[in-house]
């Protein structure tokens, strides 16, 4: 069965920092794997997303993240948050011909003047 | 170009009461989603939809829940006597499914229904 862990339950950051949330999934073959974002009373936004390829993929908002196989991560990156940035990440891992996706319990992200 | 919409809002209903939650999915899209999101917690699979069927109903925790898709499109999220452990926020989205030669299709979500059973 697929899992997703995400260790950080809260990040507070400044703003113009840099930013890594940190997700590790597990799965037997090669997943499929995502990064969403959700606002208050908003729905899921997908940031990106990691098929096959290039292990270092762009996004949406200027996050990118980076696959490591080794170390069955997927962590999330911003070389500059903004405040507009705070939110809940979410990391999921998927399969092909599994449509469903399987979160982890999310990180919420506070930025701070 | 309206996105995934789900009515109502929010929900509140006493433990052993009977809900249907709605989803309108993007139109033409032809795959739609069922999640559950506990409080702190990421949202949980419950049913996939592919046009009228359900190619995937796994996560469905128990009889009391049951979801329907009759004509494709709209689908209703059914919960018969409610306990206050179904609280959550109830997630719908759509997808415009599985095509030939394509690895994934992206998950567009609504807002969701914020359920509260009292």
């Amino acid at each position: 069965a697929q899992s997703v862990t995400q260790p950080d339950i809260h990040i507070t950051v400044s703003e113009g920092a840099s930013l890594e949330l940190r997700c590790n999934y597990s799965y037997g073959a090669t997943p499929y794997l995502f990064w969403y974002v959700q606002s208050p009373g908003q729905g899921l936004q997908l940031l990106l997303k990691y098929f096959s390829g290039d292990t270092l993929v762009q996004g949406i908002k200027g996050f990118e993240a980076e696959f490591k196989r080794s170390q069955s991560s997927f962590n999330l990156r911003k070389p500059s948050v903004h405040w507009s940035d705070a939110a809940e990440y979410f990391c999921a891992v998927g399969a092909r011909g599994n449509e469903k996706l399987t979160f982890g319990t999310g990180t919420r992200l506070t930025i701070i003047p | 170009g309206a996105g995934v919409s789900q009515t109502p809002s929010n929900k509140v209903t006493e433990k052993g009461k009977y809900v249907e939650l709605r989803c309108d999915p993007i139109s033409g899209h032809t795959a739609l989603y069922w999640y559950r999101q506990s409080l702190g917690q990421g949202p949980e699979f419950l049913i996939y939809f592919q046009g009228t069927g359900a190619a995937d109903d796994s996560g469905l925790p128990n009889d009391r829940f049951f979801a329907v898709r009759p004509e494709g499109s709209v689908s209703t999220l059914k919960i018969q006597r409610t306990e206050r452990g179904d609280s959550a926020v109830y997630l719908c989205a759509s997808s415009s499914g599985p095509r030939a030669g394509e690895t994934y299709n992206e998950q567009f979500f609504g807002p969701g229904t914020r359920l509260t059973v009292l």
